[in-house]
């Protein structure tokens, strides 16, 4: 069974920095890329970040680039984020989810999700 | 960025009705679209790729249709269960875009 478990989502002061992390399992985590959606309290989904199955490649939303860096342990099966320069806009709950296949941006998995909220 | 619509952005039926989602893409992503069930618990799953391929375990009266601009998504029967609220996803173009999404609620 595949499952993804966030963790590291915490309340922080705006201007602050936060490192989430997913733990992955029930797959083989080097086969897929991996991505990170958020969702504003009341609001819909916004993809974030993508990174390859090697780590090589990663890609970001506009509204986080140059402050977010996605990047991956394949010996350990882990995605992390970690998130600087955070604003009010950052509050949101942030979900890993497994990409179906390379550069597809379709999710075939997702997580339970972990809170950021930051107070400013 | 292709902005995606969903209508109506909340519904309430009945179990036992036929329910329709319609999603429209600000331009064409030909069948690239996806459809993800949100339950208040917070769970994500993915019930439609591709338009209209379910997803292993999904029931089959979840439907998907379409192509171009114009998307539905059909619950040929609502069960208890399906309460919940649904987004649309295009992958046609980077970056990926979602739908506001529609809350389906009871009547």
């Amino acid at each position: 069974e595949v499952q993804l478990l966030e963790s590291g989502g915490a309340l922080i002061q705006a201007g602050g920095s936060l490192r989430l992390s997913c733990a992955a399992s029930g797959f083989t985590f080097n086969n897929y890329p991996m991505s990170w959606v958020r969702q504003a309290p009341g609001k819909g989904l916004e993809w974030v970040s993508y990174i390859s199955e090697t780590g090589h490649d990663t890609y970001y939303a506009d509204s986080v680039k140059g402050r977010f860096t996605v990047s991956r342990d394949n010996s350990k099966n882990t995605l992390d984020l970690q998130m600087n320069s955070l604003g009010a806009e950052d509050t949101a709950l942030y979900y890993c989810a497994r990409d179906w296949g390379t550069g597809s941006y379709y999710f075939d998995y997702w997580g339970q999700g972990t809170l950021v909220t930051v107070s400013s | 960025d292709i902005q995606m619509t969903q209508s109506p952005s909340s519904l309430s039926a009945s179990v036992g009705d036929r329910v329709t989602i319609t999603c429209r893409a600000s331009q064409g992503i030909r069948n690239w679209l996806a459809w993800y069930q949100q339950k208040p618990e917070r769970a994500l799953k993915s019930l439609i790729y591709a338009t209209s391929n379910l997803q292993s375990d999904v029931p089959s009266r979840f439907s998907g249709s379409g192509s171009g601009t114009d998307f539905t998504l059909t619950i040929s029967s609502l069960q208890p269960e399906d309460f919940a609220t649904y987004y649309c996803q295009q992958y046609q173009t980077y970056p990926p875009t979602f739908g506001g999404g529609t809350k389906v609620e009871i009547k």
